[in-house]
């Protein structure tokens, strides 16, 4: 059981360019999330998926898009990147959308310049 | 709607109690606790539900006080282990978990 996986661990990118953060989970879970992390705020909620097929916007969705791809893979993209989403992004799973206890991946630091 | 925790940080030395607080300005629904060391992923440690179920953590312990809209994690004698910063996420009616800022625990030999 891998758990959750994400992929890159690091990115680097110029203002204005695009990329898509990949999340796969192997735990038959049903919600995925997409999270991110600064210094200082703790972690904010970019996007979310009940289940497969839906998704819905968090705390924070403005400049990123996700498409949950079937049950395991959830990606999140940024379509045009900005020195404002330096961040960690992390992505999480769990076997139903409320009073579940979330499993976190490892995170994918990123940084624009 | 973010939970108001404390205190912001804490060094205790081992086998020291520590006491972190959550509150909310809302009516909460359950209260979530996680712990995260440094340069990695938080780890689940125990969930609170209204009615006063409880899941999770066998060596640490929460209270959830309803009324107050208010939680506690309890770390009683402390080991080195549980250095990391401590996060609570509540839910309020049916929305999403929101994290507070955080409480860094370094507990020292």
């Amino acid at each position: 059981n891998a758990g959750v996986t994400q992929t890159p661990k690091f990115q680097v990118l110029k203002t204005g360019q695009s990329m898509t953060l990949q999340c796969a989970q192997d735990m038959n879970h049903n919600s995925m999330y997409w999270y991110r992390q600064d210094p200082g705020m703790g972690l904010r909620l970019i996007y979310y998926s009940a289940s497969e097929g839906t998704t819905d916007k968090g705390e924070v969705p403005n400049g990123y898009n996700v498409s949950r791809l079937n049950k395991r893979e959830f990606s999140l993209r940024l379509e045009s990147a900005t020195p404002s989403q330096t961040s960690v992004y992390f992505c999480a799973s769990s076997e139903s959308l409320e009073q579940d206890e979330q499993y976190f991946g490892p995170g994918t630091r990123l940084t624009v310049t | 709607q973010q939970p108001v925790q404390s205190p912001q940080a804490v060094i205790l030395r081992e086998g020291e109690d520590a006491v972190i607080n959550c509150s909310s300005s809302k009516a909460l629904y359950s209260v979530h606790w996680y712990r995260q060391k440094h340069g990695e992923a938080p780890v689940f440690l125990m969930i609170l539900l209204k009615g006063g179920e409880q899941k999770g953590h066998d060596k640490i312990s929460a209270s959830f006080n309803e009324k107050k809209q208010q939680s506690s994690l309890y770390l009683t004698a402390s080991q080195l282990s549980y250095s990391g910063t401590y996060f609570c996420g509540t839910e309020v009616g049916f929305q999403k978990l929101v994290f507070g800022t955080g409480t860094r625990l370094l507990v020292s030999p």
